[in-house]
């Protein structure tokens, strides 16, 4: 079965500093997605990033990014210039084309001012 | 992007009555929507694949005859508990994939349910 594993439960960063969040997942399939979610306190999940395994370019959206080892099995997330507004949970998930998200046990991010 | 909702979104039942969790496609038809459970400062836990015309799939543990899960049309899929007990106070989440979106799942905003 796929796992996927978070290291860190907590994290903290300094505003407008640089946090990376690990997650490390173990599959035996060549083909599946990686995503990080953000659940603030009102609990929606919110997409934050996606990467395509086949793809070897690490995502990017805006102060968000990746560093997708494939290899290693790992798939990192960098916050760049943390705002107030990141703290949250942060999950790391993995599906292939059909099946479910499985999400790790996440890391919980303050960001103080 | 596409928008997914459940209702309600809080909802308080005395030990031993049943309770109802609807999730909605709103803008997508969801052959397929996912039902998480989640309990406080905990992960997301899969329970059970809802298929569109078909019988849900349970994950290991999760028993079905106590988390009813009817998905009868393309846009609506609920959840039931039946005979609810305290234990089963948590937030639960449905998710669903849109066919013509690829592979993403969108997410509802959860229910919190509260067994006394």
């Amino acid at each position: 079965a796929q796992t996927v594993t978070q290291s860190q439960p907590e994290m903290s960063v300094q505003e407008a500093e640089t946090v990376t969040l690990s997650c490390t997942y173990d599959t035996s399939e060549s083909d599946y997605y990686l995503f990080w979610y953000k659940q603030p306190p009102s609990r929606q999940m919110i997409l934050v990033i996606r990467q395509e395994a086949y793809k070897q370019q690490n995502a990017t959206e805006n102060r968000f990014s990746v560093n997708f080892q494939k290899a290693a099995k790992s798939f990192s997330l960098k916050i760049s210039d943390s705002q107030l507004g990141d703290a949250a949970m942060y999950f790391c998930a993995y599906k292939t084309g059909n099946t479910p998200l499985v999400f790790g046990k996440g890391t919980r991010l303050s960001v103080i001012a | 992007g596409a928008v997914v909702s459940q209702h309600p979104s809080w909802v308080i039942c005395k030990s031993g009555t049943s309770v109802k969790i609807e999730c909605r496609s709103l803008d997508f038809q969801a052959t397929t929507m996912f039902w998480y459970r989640q309990f406080p400062k905990q992960s997301l836990m899969l329970m059970a694949t809802s298929n569109e015309g078909s019988k849900a799939t349970y994950e290991q543990g999760v028993e079905k005859d106590k988390f009813l899960i009817n998905h009868a049309s393309l846009t609506l899929s609920t959840l039931t508990v039946t005979s609810a007990h305290p234990e089963d106070s948590s937030f639960y989440i449905c998710s669903a994939r849109d066919p013509e979106g690829g592979y993403e799942q969108y997410f509802g905003p959860g229910t919190r349910l509260t067994v006394t």
